[in-house]
């Protein structure tokens, strides 16, 4: 079945340091790709996607981009700031794998102290 | 507009009754999906409804769990004789879901639930 690896942190940075979260998948057929953010106290809230290789997600400064022949989907960030703080899912929606709910990674704990 | 609600937000209940968990998604989405996050397993996908058909019941844990949607707008999802393996926060999501590929989904603040 389909699956997302990603590492499980917690992931302890200072403000303004370089952020790379990793993600890779393994899917049936071609899926479509997601970064889900929770912040504290916080539903979880879609942060980027890319639905097809080479596409690049970005938002409020994250980008990451659906490399298939590595089958990845790295989250990066320049520049952290403390509000940066959260949880951050990857996941995958593979329509060919028979189910349209998405496949989660355990979630990366992202720690940003001043 | 409003986004997905959820009630109750926290329930605690004693093992072996049945709760009831009530999901209200964004007016106009098609597609409903329940998912359960709970610290051993992350997050699970439970079930998806494409109005009020469930094409894909794969991910209920158990033959206690029962979703319905009803009027292609709110859910339920019942859990009946609660285990205290139950005990998690169950999400739900909503998405437009046009012909072709999936859409963005878009996720409620989920019910907390203790089974004691």
């Amino acid at each position: 079945g389909d699956s997302v690896t990603q590492m499980e942190g917690p992931v302890t940075l200072s403000e303004e340091a370089f952020l790379t979260i990793n993600c890779t998948y393994t899917a049936t057929g071609y899926p479509s790709l997601f970064w889900y953010v929770q912040y504290p106290g916080e539903g979880l809230q879609l942060l980027l996607k890319a639905t097809k290789a080479d596409d690049k997600g970005s938002n409020k400064g994250f980008e990451a981009t659906y490399r298939k022949e590595t089958t990845s989907f790295h989250l990066e960030k320049g520049s952290v700031q403390v509000s940066d703080s959260a949880v951050y899912f990857c996941a995958l929606s593979d329509l060919q794998g028979g189910a349209d709910g998405l496949t989660f990674g355990k979630g990366t704990h992202l720690i940003i102290q001043p | 507009g409003a986004g997905v609600s959820q009630s109750p937000s926290n329930k605690v209940t004693e093992k072996g009754k049945d709760v009831e968990l009530r999901c209200d998604p964004i007016s106009g989405h098609t597609a409903l999906y329940w998912y359960r996050q709970s610290l051993g397993q992350g997050l699970e996908f439970l079930i998806y409804f494409q109005g009020n058909s469930a094409p894909d019941k794969s991910g209920l844990p158990s033959d206690r769990f029962s979703a319905e949607r009803t009027g292609g707008s709110v859910s339920t999802l019942t859990i009946q004789r609660t285990q205290q393996e139950d005990s998690a926060v169950y999400l739900c999501a909503s998405s437009l879901n046009p012909a072709g590929g999936p859409d963005t989904q878009y996720f409620g603040p989920g019910t907390r639930l203790t089974v004691l």
